[in-house]
């Protein structure tokens, strides 16, 4: 079964940091770009940053540039989403997603096609 | 960076009613447009990619067409496990994978 488990989550002090993981199964993890999605209380969702399969790409949304940092453990099927200098914002449910490509009538279509089921952040003192 | 816009934000439909969801992009983004669904507590659905590519397993009462900056999304019959958030996300670039606002679908 393709799947895609996040961890890490938890309460965290403003200024504090944390590490989420996202494990892997049932697909050739190396072969995706994958994703991080965040989800604020009530909100929409809102794209965070992605990786390309060997992590030599990594982009970034700009309310988290220079703070998070995206990486990959292709050996551990493992994505990893370090989290410096939290604020009460980034306050939200945090997921993986594997970003699927397929080729139509000449063109390159990306869209994320598995998602795991989340873990939540909470920033407050 | 582009922007996406969807309308309405919400609205009120009963089972078996034929329902057209609306995005906009700020520029054209060519056929590089996704939608998602997403139910309460639950993590987003795949539904149509490539503005008008049915992901495998969805049922055929959902379509999509567009190009260029405006786009639809419709469900042909709403069934009961319609009523839900439907999200549009651009992908014409991979390095900004933005999401619409979303339209939230209820039960009149």
């Amino acid at each position: 079964e393709v799947q895609l488990v996040e961890s890490g989550g938890g309460l965290v002090q403003p200024g504090g940091s944390l590490r989420l993981s996202c494990a892997a199964s049932g697909f050739t993890f190396s072969a995706y770009w994958m994703t991080w999605v965040r989800q604020a209380p009530g909100k929409g969702l809102e794209w965070v940053a992605n990786i390309k399969q060997d992590g030599s790409e990594k982009n970034y949304v700009d309310s988290v540039k220079g703070r998070f940092t995206i990486s990959r453990d292709n050996a551990k099927n493992s994505l990893y989403l370090q989290m410096n200098s939290l604020r009460a914002e980034d306050t939200a449910v945090y997921y993986c997603a594997r970003d699927t490509v397929m080729a139509l009538y000449g063109y390159y279509y990306y869209y994320m096609d598995v998602w795991g089921k989340g873990t939540t952040v909470t920033v407050s003192s | 960076d582009i922007q996406m816009t969807q309308s309405p934000s919400s609205l009120s439909a009963s089972v078996g009613d034929r329902v057209t969801l609306t995005c906009r992009a700020s520029q054209s983004i060519g056929s590089y447009l996704n939608w998602y669904q997403q139910k309460p507590g639950k993590a987003p659905k795949l539904l149509i990619y490539a503005a008008s590519s049915l992901q495998s397993g969805v049922p055929s009462r959902f379509s999509g067409s567009g190009s260029g900056t405006d786009f639809t999304l419709t469900i042909s019959s709403l069934q009961p496990e319609d009523f839900a958030t439907y999200y549009c996300q651009q992908s014409y670039s991979i390095l900004r994978g933005t999401f619409g606002p979303g339209t939230k679908v209820d039960i009149k």
